[in-house]
């Protein structure tokens, strides 16, 4: 059972901020939230992850409330080719039981 | 990012035949690799984790038999389909999951292997 709900889709106009949020209102204190995405027929690609702390990269940024009961994704500038589902998973990725299980995901689609 | 390819990218086969699929970590050791399958518009359904060196663990309701997992190093991993049917077409995916270094704790998958079963 995926641990996290996300909405099943959503829309962005080509160069303004993408915001994905994400509801884990039962994650644990040593999970951690990742995001992956999935363009249509190639595999998942690792986007970021983090524990409480704010987390920034290449690629995105990870917003995650101090409760850690939720988080939000944000694409800064979104393109064309950031159309994918984005998947979030909450995941102990330091215990001998971890695995990635991947819920429905939200359906990005960027808009011209 | 880490690279993991499989092989073939696509296969189609005839019913009752075998299929393997590879998967391998290109620039970076895996001592865990994972198995995911994928039906047409839904998501990622995890299949087995393999140890390198040990068997693989399998999720419920899939069939270690049916679906045969070699993890003999730290970059291979094979999944071997055997007796296909037409309902074990679908999207297979592996991923792997680095032990050291930067890549320690992520996970990093392979481009997907779509098979046909005829």
């Amino acid at each position: 059972d995926a641990k996290t709900t996300q909405p099943p889709s959503m829309d962005c106009a080509e160069g303004r901020a993408a915001n994905l949020p994400c509801n884990h209102s039962t994650i644990s204190g040593n999970e951690y939230v990742y995001w992956y995405r999935q363009i249509h027929s190639q595999g998942p690609q690792y986007i970021i992850h983090g524990l409480k702390n704010n987390e920034t990269n290449e690629m995105a940024s990870l917003i995650i409330t101090e409760d850690r009961k939720s988080s939000t994704l944000i694409l800064p500038h979104a393109t064309l080719r950031d159309t994918a589902v984005y998947y979030c998973i909450v995941s102990d990725s330091g215990g001998s039981n971890y695995k990635l299980t991947f819920g429905k995901g939200t359906l990005l689609t960027v808009n011209p | 990012g880490a690279v993991v390819s499989q092989h073939p990218s696509r296969v189609i086969c005839k019913s009752g035949t075998s299929v393997k699929i590879e998967c391998r970590s290109l620039d970076f050791q895996a001592t865990t690799m994972f198995w995911y399958r994928q039906f047409p518009k839904k998501s990622l359904m995890l299949m087995a984790t393999s140890n390198e060196g040990s068997k693989a663990t399998y999720e419920q309701g899939v069939e270690k038999d049916k679906f045969l997992i070699n993890h003999a190093s730290l970059t291979l991993s094979t999944l071997t389909v055997t007796s296909a049917h037409p309902e074990d077409s679908s999207f297979y995916i592996c991923s792997a999951r680095g032990f050291s270094g930067r890549r320690r704790n992520e996970q990093f998958f392979g481009p997907g292997t779509r098979l046909t079963v005829l």
